[in-house]
């Protein structure tokens, strides 16, 4: 199975931070990732897809970007709102996979 | 507009059986791959399987396989999994989740509300 991994677990940011997180591929799944927020007791978002997408209604200061097997979803100027889990996936091919998550806190 | 309804979770014991199903709406079901997420308490997101549009392919995780089942019924725009010899590891929240279109697009753009799965004696 392809494994993702995420980075960092949590992070503690202050508003108006730029807020990078990473997955790591461990081997090639091209453009097939996706980010999603997460808060609590809410079903997950879709943010950005096919790596550098942005999703229909996502604000701008969402980004996603990759170099090699490194997906990167970058936060700039972090609302309160921006404040949430965040999960990469992988749909290249079954087994689907998802990173461990990435909490966001204020600091 | 897009909806997806989960039902049929609660409290099963170990080794018992549940059945969740989805209602999806705002689309043309038959076109779509479905999918079913779920996540522990406390713990992150994690795929359980996936179904083909017409219903011919399925896909699972390793630790379902024999014990769980997806089906569709595209008549009734509703997705299924069948849930047998239930363990206390797959208490969780189950996400009914919109795949590919096809065999080509991006998952997951829609997601239900959950339903909690809980096994316990």
């Amino acid at each position: 199975d392809i494994q993702m991994t995420q980075s960092p677990s949590s992070m503690s940011v202050s508003l108006g931070d730029t807020v990078t997180i990473t997955c790591r591929a461990s081997q090639d799944v091209g453009i097939y990732v996706n980010w999603f927020q997460q808060k609590p007791g809410k079903s997950p978002r879709r943010m950005i897809y096919r790596a550098t997408n942005l999703a229909d209604g996502v604000p701008s200061r969402f980004s996603g970007s990759r170099s090699g097997s490194d997906y990167s979803l970058t936060i700039s100027s972090l609302e309160s709102e921006d404040v949430a889990d965040y999960h990469c996936l992988q749909y290249d091919e079954y087994p689907y996979t998802f990173g461990a998550g990435t909490k966001l806190e204020l600091k | 507009e897009v909806q997806l309804v989960e039902s049929g979770g609660g409290l099963v014991q170990p080794g018992r059986s549940l059945k969740l199903s989805c209602a999806a709406s705002g689309f043309t079901f038959s076109n779509y791959y479905m999918a079913w997420v779920r996540q522990a308490p406390t713990k992150g997101l994690e795929w359980v399987a996936s179904i083909t549009n017409s219903g011919g392919s399925t896909y699972y995780r390793d630790s379902v396989k024999g014990r769980f089942t997806i089906s569709r019924d595209n008549a009734k725009s509703t997705l299924y999994l069948q849930m047998d010899s239930l363990r206390s590891e797959d208490t969780a929240t189950y996400y009914c989740t919109r795949d590919l279109l096809f065999n080509y697009g991006s998952p997951f753009a829609y997601w239900g509300q959950g339903t909690l799965v809980t096994v316990s004696s």
